[in-house]
């Protein structure tokens, strides 16, 4: 069974720095592209990034480009975000997935996990 | 940035009912949208990848359809589980975009 587990999220003032984690098992990790959708309370789903098999390409939206770092070791079966300078407006549930279909145009992406909620604020 | 636009915002029906909900795309998407369901305090779960394909474990209730920027899912016949909120999403350019929801409430 696919199991995926956020964690690492909490309170952090303005400009802080926080790392998500997700740890996964069920299946080959090595072998499946991953992504972060975000979920700002009340709020509707945004995409955030997204990473290759290997970790040698990723993929940021506008609003957190230069200040997100999405990587992976797939010795571990982890993902990581590395969250920097962050704003009030990064305050979400943060979930990741894993690629579940591909087509011509690339990955489809399903998430499993509870979320790691991330507040942002003095 | 591909602009999804979904309708209604909020549909009230009620079990055995027919929904139809509506995602428009700012310009063509070919055939790369998903939909997903999510439930008050879960993650979203795709039901539909690829404007017509359903997941894997989705009931045959659940249907997607369209192409180019109009596309529908369509759920047959109402279960007391499908009162949910449905995202559509594009892959087809990046940034990856949602639409902004459609609630679907038990009327």
């Amino acid at each position: 069974e696919v199991q995926v587990l956020e964690s690492g999220g909490g309170v952090v003032q303005p400009g802080g720095s926080l790392r998500l984690s997700c740890v996964t098992s069920g299946f080959t990790f090595s072998s499946y592209p991953m992504s972060w959708v975000r979920q700002a309370p009340g709020k509707g789903l945004e995409w955030v990034s997204t990473i290759s098999k290997s970790g040698g390409s990723t993929h940021y939206a506008d609003s957190v480009k230069g200040r997100f770092t999405f990587s992976r070791d797939n010795s571990k079966n982890t993902l990581y975000l590395q969250m920097n300078s962050l704003r009030a407006e990064d305050t979400a549930v943060y979930y990741c997935g894993k690629r579940e279909y591909n087509d011509s145009s690339g990955s489809y992406y399903d998430y499993r996990g509870q979320g790691t909620l991330v507040t942002v604020s003095s | 940035d591909i602009v999804l636009t979904q309708s209604p915002a909020t549909v009230s029906l009620s079990p055995g009912e027919r929904a139809t909900l509506s995602c428009r795309a700012s310009q063509s998407v070919s055939s790369y949208l998903a939909w997903y369901q999510q439930k008050p305090g879960q993650a979203p779960r795709l039901l539909i990848y690829g404007a017509s394909n359903r997941a894997a474990g989705i009931p045959a209730r659940f249907s997607g359809s369209g192409s180019g920027t109009d596309f529908t899912l369509t759920i047959s016949s109402l279960e007391p589980e499908d009162f949910a909120l449905y995202y559509c999403q594009q892959r087809s350019n990046w940034p990856l975009t949602f639409g902004g929801g459609t609630k679907v409430e038990i009327k």
